[in-house]
């Protein structure tokens, strides 16, 4: 596939402790994007990184970006149930035309 | 505002029968997605439509697939000759303009297609 691998494809933790996952792409970005899927209906954009950043925050969430190892993570920190979903990253694909999304990483918090 | 929207939100067909299913992009965005997902999957693109420009249509899996947007703004994806194979959610989304900068792209909760 030409891109968007996430890792781990599950995980489970308890409330409170911090998820990491972590997305694995192929060619050249220009930006990547996470989303987060409940019950396998809409996405939710969660945060962008541009390709000349390698780290940014939102609330609980940060991504790291490596450009030269084509890998970014995701850490939800102090998760709590209701950050229960998938989780996807997403690259442009080489036409810009579309978003090109791995299969994810499914993400269960239990209290 | 209102978000992208969807319907049905659920659709079961039976196999050899053609469906519409209908995406209303936010107001004002130029550029409008289709993905197909099936169970435990990614998003798989299928069609992407900006502006005035001549849709890209690569992803589109058999020529039993079609979609049209009308006037800019509403789009139907119509599948043909129904197979159980195409039973899978199919997203729309939309954003501002096109992929080129860096947009986030805005989705709707899907309609659900089950060919029985």
């Amino acid at each position: 596939s030409q891109q968007g691998e996430e890792d781990p494809q599950a995980l489970s933790i308890q409330e409170g402790e911090n998820a990491t996952m972590n997305c694995s792409y192929k060619t050249s970005i220009n930006n990547l994007q996470w989303y987060r899927q409940n019950s396998g209906r809409g996405l939710v954009h969660l945060i962008l990184i541009r390709s000349n950043e390698r780290e940014k925050h939102s609330g609980r969430l940060r991504v790291t970006l490596d450009t030269s190892k084509k890998s970014s993570s995701l850490l939800i920190t102090a998760s709590r149930a209701a950050d229960t979903a998938s989780y996807f990253c997403a690259v442009a694909n080489q036409a810009g035309t579309a978003l090109i999304f791995g299969k994810g990483t499914t993400l269960s918090v239990s209290s | 505002g209102a978000g992208v929207s969807q319907s049905p939100s659920n659709k079961v067909t039976e196999k050899g029968k053609d469906v519409e299913l209908r995406c209303d992009p936010i107001s004002g965005h130029t550029a409008l997605y289709w993905y197909r997902q099936s169970l435990g999957q990614g998003l798989e693109f299928l069609i992407y439509f900006q502006g005035n420009s001549a849709p890209d249509k690569s992803g589109l899996p058999s020529d039993r697939f079609s979609a049209e947007r009308t006037g800019g703004s509403v789009s139907t994806l119509t599948i043909q000759r129904t197979q159980q194979e195409d039973s899978a959610v199919y997203l729309c989304a939309s954003s501002p303009r096109g992929l080129g900068v860096r947009n986030e792209q805005f989705f709707g909760p899907g309609t659900r297609l089950t060919v029985l």
